[in-house]
């Protein structure tokens, strides 16, 4: 098994372009949800998903949108970026059968000049 | 609001020292509390906890729950340079499956 991969692993962007960050894991788990993490402030929940075709907002969810239209891929999409997405982004994933205990894929750094 | 918070945010100890990590929860619903480590990339899972006063321990490492008092404790003893990185606690709420994490404690171990 792969686990939870995430492309791309780094991505520069200018103001107001749009982005796709990739999430897929082959394990088979019901949950993912997206997190960013900021120096100083833990990893904060953006949006998440409990199933295909479900998902919800998270703590921090403006100026990202996200879909599910498989139990494998979460992607999280950035519409009109700002600097204030400057971070690093990380997906998750949970086996329902081990309640909230999640499994991380290896993160994105975003910058957004 | 839902609230995690974890002291110290930054410890710096020589290694062979014992260290204890603080994490202070306020959250609606509450289900159990986890521990992560995180080195350079994703947080790795140590230990999850949902009773009150029963430790669970890895190697060095051990942790509790106190439930009454709303905090939990990461305990790592004989401390190694490994043992360097940013432990995070996080507080799963009942029903939604989702984690509220605190901002992190940095642990450097000296040689």
């Amino acid at each position: 098994n792969a686990g939870v991969t995430q492309t791309p692993k780094f991505q520069v962007l200018k103001t107001g372009q749009s982005m796709t960050l990739q999430c897929a894991q082959d394990m088979n788990h019901e949950y993912m949800s997206w997190y960013r993490q900021d120096p100083g402030m833990g990893l904060r929940l953006i949006h998440y998903s409990v199933g295909a075709g479900i998902t919800d907002q998270g703590e921090v969810p403006n100026g990202y949108n996200v879909s599910r239209s498989t139990t494998e891929d979460f992607p999280l999409r950035l519409l009109s970026a700002a600097p204030s997405q400057t971070s690093v982004y990380f997906c998750a994933s949970t086996p329902t059968s081990s309640y909230n205990e999640q499994f991380f894929g290896p993160g994105t750094r975003l910058t957004v000049l | 609001e839902d609230k995690v918070v974890q002291s110290p945010l930054s410890l710096v100890v020589h290694e062979g020292d014992t260290v204890t990590l603080n994490c202070s929860y306020e959250v609606t619903n509450f289900r159990s509390l986890l521990w992560y480590k995180q080195e350079k990339k994703a947080p790795t899972f140590l230990f999850m906890l949902t009773s009150s006063g029963i430790e669970k321990k890895s190697g060095r490492l051990s942790s509790i729950l106190d439930k009454k008092e709303l905090f939990s404790i990461l305990n790592i003893t004989a401390t190694q340079t490994g043992d360097s990185a940013v432990y995070l606690c996080a507080a799963a709420l009942q029903g939604a499956q989702k984690l509220v994490f605190g901002q992190g404690t940095r642990l450097t171990i000296n040689p």
